[in-house]
């Protein structure tokens, strides 16, 4: 079946520090991939995502290239924020033997970022 | 747009009872998935509601129950409840088929067995 697999944490980081948070995965077909932050408290957000190899996802100054080749999905930030610290799930969505789309996760990175 | 609105957000129940949690799915969503979170592990899939049938479920045994009403709207039950069924259940919707361009998740409800 599809799998995420995830660095574990936690990653410490100061602030305005380069963030890489691997990510690799097994899947069966085409999968598109995300990844989710999750703050305090509160549910998942989705933050990027990529549908075909090679994309780029972006937002809030994070990225993520699917690379088909090494079945891989880093996400990257070139300077972290105090406002960053959180928990990060890699995804993949793809078609199951079922007939729907199904979303598997990772089991999180978390990330804090001191001052 | 609203976003996806569960209820309660905490629930403290008994080993053995039953427990029912809703969910609102965001306007112009017809599909609504219910994960399980355990402390510090990802979200784990339990079941997907589309036009009212359950078209996808996870490996959890048939005490986890959903409904999915006309307003797209959904139901997450749960019967003869297990100290391991404490948890975080995260309700996430989409259109059918969105999943693969990201779902829009609830806060979430906090179950905690005793």
């Amino acid at each position: 079946g599809n799998s995420v697999t995830q660095m574990e944490g936690p990653v410490t980081l100061s602030e305005e520090a380069f963030l890489t948070i691997n990510c690799t995965y097994t899947a069966t077909g085409y999968p598109s991939l995300f990844w989710y932050v999750q703050y305090p408290g509160e549910g998942l957000q989705l933050l990027l995502k990529a549908t075909k190899a090679d994309d780029k996802g972006s937002n809030k100054g994070f990225e993520a290239t699917y690379r088909k080749e090494t079945t891989s999905f880093h996400l990257e930030k070139g300077s972290v924020q105090v406002s960053d610290s959180a928990v990060y799930f890699c995804a993949l969505s793809d078609l199951s033997s079922g007939g729907y789309q199904k979303v598997t996760f990772g089991t999180g990175t978390k990330l804090q970022v001191i001052p | 747009e609203t976003g996806v609105t569960q209820s309660p957000t905490h629930l403290i129940k008994t080993r053995g009872q039953q427990v029912t949690l809703r969910c609102s799915s965001q306007s112009g969503h017809n599909t609504v998935s219910w994960y399980q979170q355990a402390l510090g592990q990802g979200p784990q899939f339990i079941f997907q509601y589309y036009r009212e049938e359950e078209n996808g479920r996870g490996n959890f045994p048939p005490r986890f129950s959903g409904l999915q009403f006309p307003n797209y709207s959904s139901e997450l039950n749960v019967n003869a409840l297990e100290l391991d069924d404490s948890a975080l259940y995260l309700c996430a919707s989409s259109l059918k088929g969105g999943a693969n361009y990201g779902y829009t998740f609830g806060s979430g409800t906090r179950l905690t067995v005793v």
